[in-house]
């Protein structure tokens, strides 16, 4: 079956202590894309990947790192997060390099950081 | 920058009855204008999408209609059913390999 897995689903944790979201996608695609869903703000982009070795930054990367070592993974680091981090994760991925193209998206990751 | 407006944010309608999403973009280079569901615990799933070539694309009781001159783009929901119940985001991308979402809206099908 075709998906994009994120784990985990939920995380409580504690100002400052590094935490890591993993994001893999079992489809092939090229682009993969992280973002954040906040009430009333819809998604925003945090960090993308167009291939391998290449990420780029979106609306809102303050304060993440991602990396794309495989084609199949991309992960996002909080290496100390805050309270404003707290918010609904989903990673999404597609077939071609850009964005203008379907996405297919995880069923989030729900981070409270008190 | 870039910006995506959508509205309503709450959109409550009877069942059978059609609703109406709309979303206003800013860059003019845009190309492609997706729609996503999400349903409760679960990520955004896309509907349907539009390019920039191309004024409406129906599949079955959904259409998309796009006005490039205006900058706008619709989500019409015909025939409306329970199962229409969920978070609706527009989204415009293909002029940077960024994509900007609205801002969601949640719409309610009354039975």
């Amino acid at each position: 079956e075709a998906q994009v897995t994120q784990n985990p689903r939920y995380l409580i944790t504690v100002t400052g202590k590094k935490l890591t979201v993993t994001c893999s996608q079992n489809m092939n695609h090229e682009y993969m894309s992280w973002y954040r869903q906040d009430p009333g703000l819809g998604l925003r982009q945090i960090y993308y990947s167009m291939n391998v070795e290449v990420t780029d930054k979106g609306d809102v990367p303050e304060g993440y790192k991602v990396s794309r070592k495989e084609k199949r993974n991309f992960p996002l680091i909080l290496e100390s997060p805050s309270p404003n981090q707290t918010s609904l994760y989903f990673c999404a991925s597609g077939p071609t390099r850009g964005s203008n193209q379907p996405q297919h998206f995880g069923d989030g990751t729900r981070l409270s950081i008190l | 920058g870039e910006n995506v407006e959508q509205h309503p944010s709450t959109l409550s309608v009877q069942e059978g009855d059609s609703a109406v999403i709309k979303c206003t973009y800013s860059d003019s280079a845009s190309n492609y204008f997706p729609w996503y569901k999400q349903e409760l615990g679960k990520g955004p799933q896309l509907i349907i999408d539009i390019r920039s070539n191309v004024g409406e694309k129906k599949d079955q009781r959904i259409a998309v209609t796009l006005n490039k001159t205006a900058k706008h783009f619709s989500l019409h929901i015909t025939e409306t059913q329970p199962e229409d119940s969920a978070v609706y985001f527009c989204a415009e991308g293909g002029s940077a390999s960024k994509i900007i979402f609205g801002s969601g809206t949640r719409l309610s099908i009354r039975p």
